[in-house]
């Protein structure tokens, strides 16, 4: 099956830094999504984006699908940013099997 | 807008008893998902409706799992004989198109 690779594994950060986070992936996807799992475990939408660039707010995202990768970025982080963030693909031969990663721990510091 | 929602959010239980957990989906959702996520990794797929049809089944759902959705609106995951590996957050998800949207989640504990 698809397999998907976070990096780093941890991140700890002051606020007001920025960060990028990276996820490759190893097989052509029909979705690609970004979530941030808070303290409690729900798991937040941030992008749905298998392919170009989004933004909202302080977040924006890229995915460049041709090269089986796509970036998370962070600006001006703030302590409610900490978290885990996990990528998730749906594999080219699946119609509802998000695979995930293993996720980035984002640590803010105030 | 009403979110995925689940119950119970927390559940403990001894070994070898069965115990089941409702997924209501976002409305008008038709597609529902089961995941598991343990301590430290990302969630794992177990399974996928289409309104009522089970369409795709992991190799993590064994034959102690059991999930239904009869009239493509909830669904329910019964776990049968449960074990202390069993012990796990399990995650609903819904969607309309293939972004898919989740529920806080089941805490399971198996004692």
């Amino acid at each position: 099956g698809i397999q998907v690779e976070q990096s780093p594994p941890d991140l700890i950060l002051q606020e007001g830094a920025n960060s990028t986070l990276r996820c490759n992936f190893s097989d052509s996807v029909n979705n690609l999504q970004w979530f941030h799992q808070n303290p409690w475990g729900q798991l937040i939408n941030l992008f749905y984006i298998p392919s170009g660039t989004k933004q909202n707010g302080r977040l924006s995202a890229t995915t460049v699908a041709t090269e089986r990768y796509s970036l998370l970025y962070i600006s001006s982080s703030q302590t409610t940013d900490s978290g885990v963030y996990f990528c998730a693909v749906l594999g080219g031969t699946s119609y509802g099997k998000l695979t995930f990663g293993q996720g980035t721990i984002l640590t803010v510091h105030p | 807008d009403t979110g995925v929602s689940q119950d119970p959010r927390h559940k403990i239980t001894k070994r070898g008893q069965n115990v089941t957990f409702r997924c209501d989906p976002i409305s008008e959702h038709n597609r529902l998902y089961w995941y598991r996520q343990t301590l430290g990794q990302g969630p794992e797929f177990l399974t996928y409706f289409q309104n009522e049809a089970q369409l795709e089944k992991s190799r993590l759902l064994s034959d102690r799992f059991s999930a239904e959705r009869p009239k493509g609106s909830f669904s329910t995951l019964e776990i049968q004989r449960t074990e202390q590996g069993d012990s796990a957050m399990y995650l609903c998800a819904s969607s309309v198109t293939t972004e898919q949207f989740f529920g806080p989640g089941t805490r399971l504990t198996v004692l």
